[in-house]
């Protein structure tokens, strides 16, 4: 069964540093790989995945990603962090014939 | 539309009342799939249609819950007896097709309070 984690309940960052989300990801074949950001009473936006091909992969807002394979990692980054950037952040993971699976959610706090 | 479209955005019920909750998908998506969004919890799975496919209905909590598609485009998610636990926000969402790697979007849920 695939399966989806995210360590961290909330990750607090000052506006203008480096941010990392993290995930890892348990699945028996190869992944397909989603981060999604959810806004207060919103519904969940698409960030970026990644399918296959180059490990860091590029989004929405300046976000990155990097797949690494050997550690079934997927962590979400961001060179320096907005105020704006402040939401609930998920990741998740998908296989054919199934449904999404997400992790738990990270809460992510950008102060000023 | 030009997104996924959930009706009602916002409903109260009484407990043990049914409650029908509609998901308009992204037109042409043979994909659909709802989801629950309990405060302070993650997206749990409820059901996924595929086009004509039996859908997986592997994730509805109880018979209690059911939910259909007609015509391959919307979709009605039902609630019977409806219970305070099952406050919550119901989420729909569409694929273009059964590609794992394509991107699922999401509509902007359904709050459902149970009183």
């Amino acid at each position: 069964a695939q399966s989806v984690a995210q360590p961290e309940d909330q990750v607090n960052v000052a506006e203008g540093n480096p941010l990392t989300v993290k995930c890892t990801y348990s699945v028996s074949g190869n992944p397909y790989l989603f981060w999604y950001v959810q806004y207060p009473n919103r519904g969940l936006q698409f960030l970026l995945k990644y399918i296959t091909g180059d490990n860091l992969v590029k989004g929405s807002y300046g976000f990155e990603a990097e797949f690494n394979k050997s550690q079934t990692s997927f962590h979400l980054k961001k060179p320096s962090a907005l105020v704006s950037d402040s939401a609930l952040y998920f990741c998740a993971v998908n296989q054919a014939g199934t449904a999404l699976i997400f992790g738990k959610g990270t809460t992510l706090s950008v102060s000023s | 539309g030009a997104g996924v479209s959930q009706s009602p955005s916002n409903k109260v019920t009484e407990k043990g009342k049914d409650v029908e909750l509609r998901c308009d998908p992204i037109s042409g998506h043979t994909a659909l799939y709802w989801y629950r969004q309990s405060l302070g919890q993650g997206l749990e799975f409820l059901i996924y249609f595929q086009g004509n496919s039996a859908p997986d209905k592997s994730g509805l909590p109880s018979d209690r819950f059911s939910a259909e598609r007609t015509g391959g485009s919307v979709s009605t998610l039902t609630i019977q007896r409806t219970q305070q636990e099952d406050s919550a926000v119901y989420l729909c969402a569409s694929r273009p097709d059964r590609a794992a790697g394509n991107t699922i979007y999401f509509g902007e849920g359904s709050w459902l309070t149970v009183v």
